[in-house]
């Protein structure tokens, strides 16, 4: 069955450096994946949507890569704040207008 | 949270109970989805709604069902709740348009006694 992977439970990272988080997919092509935030307590928000043949999308701090050949999807976050602590989330198309969703990689920006 | 509210946001209930949770968007849009989020499983999909009366199963359905009467409203019923439906329940809409992005509303964290 299809799979969006994020193997990475947790990340921490110094201030100013930047994060990258990977999501992998598996047993299927995905036309698109997306990244959503999560904060403790509150429900995923949405991030960015990458196409399969979009190489890179870019919002602000914020970089997504799609690479079809390695099957998988990088996200960074440049020049990293306290404030990106979160759980970030990966997701690809399921049928019938659903999503199927990554474990995610919890971040941790520290001083 | 792009006008969704769920209720109650917390509860506690024992084994067996029935428990109703509520999901309201004021948008209108047509699709809507209910999640649980449990520690290593991330979110798992329980059904999902296309219109008013329509809904499907999603991977993880045993011991749940929902309702849709009207747009608005989507609910999530546990006939007789165990502790293994302990978790944090999540509902989200899907406004038209491609990309199938989704937009969730704040939680129901439930407690199984």
């Amino acid at each position: 069955s299809q799979k969006i992977e994020q193997n990475s439970e947790a990340l921490n990272i110094q201030e100013g450096k930047t994060a990258t988080l990977t999501c992998n997919y598996t047993n299927y092509s995905p036309a698109y994946l997306q990244w959503y935030r999560q904060d403790p307590g509150r429900g995923p928000v949405f991030l960015l949507l990458i196409r399969e043949n979009e190489k890179e999308k870019r919002k602000e701090r914020l970089k997504v890569t799609f690479d079809t050949t390695l099957k998988q999807s990088l996200f960074h976050i440049t020049a990293s704040q306290p404030a990106d602590s979160a759980t970030y989330l990966c997701a690809g198309p399921g049928t019938a207008s659903k999503l199927t969703f990554g474990t995610g990689t919890r971040l941790q920006v520290t001083l | 949270d792009a006008g969704i509210t769920q209720s109650p946001r917390h509860k506690v209930t024992e084994t067996g109970t029935p428990v109703t949770l509520r999901c309201h968007q004021t948008e209108n849009h047509r699709y809507m989805y209910w999640y649980r989020q449990d520690p290593g499983h991330g979110l798992r999909l329980i059904h999902y709604s296309y219109g008013v009366k329509d809904t499907d199963k999603g991977e993880v359905s045993d011991g749940y069902s929902v309702s849709r009467s009207k747009t608005e409203d989507f609910l999530l019923t546990l006939e007789s709740a165990t502790s293994s439906q302990t978790s944090v329940y999540f509902c989200a809409i899907k406004p038209g348009g491609a990309g199938d992005t989704q937009y969730f509303g704040p939680g129901t964290r439930l407690t199984v006694l």
